[in-house]
């Protein structure tokens, strides 16, 4: 399976710490992406971080890329409640810069607790 | 960005019987595309749906168990047929962002339970 894997695949914290997951994967990249899921429903776009970058942030968001890893992090900073949710890293394939064939990671529940 | 619905939001089905799935966008997009998230999972890749071709399927999946119509720019519809509780999953659609065509913006999904 090309699927990247994501660790770990539950994170508990309190509020005002900081959460990091980690996503690995397998192939070539072009870009790799975060996404939100809050209790099932759709995904939301939260950053994207292109292969020829190392690090990036959006406001509480920070994404780093290691392509000789093939690995990044999401940090996110002083969480709140409402960031619970499972986060999933997708990566966007080289050769593309469609979207036709993002690969989703198995993703990260995290419960903020107050 | 894209505003994107989908009906039904959820449904409990009988194994044997099909339900049809449709999205909503509220503009105009070449391509549309179908997830699947079983439990707990992460979201796996059905088809891609053209607007005037046929849908383009990814390993494991075929047109017979998950027929895609695409009538339009704007609208796409997703049948799960001859249903089994292997069945029961979260089905999503999105569309690609129209600006960058990197990223993908999702409908609040379908949760299935087929009994």
């Amino acid at each position: 399976s090309q699927q990247g894997e994501e660790d770990p695949q539950a994170l508990s914290i309190q509020e005002g710490e900081n959460a990091t997951m980690n996503c690995s994967y397998k192939t070539s990249i072009n870009n790799l992406q975060w996404y939100r899921q809050n209790s099932g429903r759709g995904l939301v776009h939260l950053i994207l971080i292109r292969s020829n970058e190392r690090e990036k942030h959006s406001g509480r968001l920070r994404v780093t890329l290691d392509t000789s890893k093939k690995s990044s992090s999401l940090l996110i900073t002083a969480s709140r409640a409402a960031d619970t949710a499972s986060y999933f890293c997708a990566t966007g394939p080289w050769g593309g810069y469609n979207t036709d064939k993002l690969i989703f990671g198995t993703g990260t529940r995290l419960q903020v607790f107050p | 960005s894209a505003v994107i619905s989908q009906k039904p939001s959820r449904d409990i089905c009988q194994r044997g019987t099909s339900l049809t799935i449709q999205c909503q966008v509220d503009s105009q997009v070449t391509m549309m595309f179908w997830y699947r998230q079983q439990p707990g999972q992460s979201l796996t890749l059905i088809a891609t749906a053209n607007q005037g071709s046929e849908a383009t399927y990814e390993s494991g999946f075929v047109i017979d168990k998950f027929p895609i119509s695409r009538p339009n720019l704007t609208f796409s519809t997703l049948t799960v047929s001859n249903m089994s509780p292997e069945d029961s999953s979260i089905y999503l659609c999105s569309v690609e962002d129209k600006g960058t065509r990197e990223t993908q913006y999702f409908g609040p999904g379908t949760r299935l339970l087929v009994l």
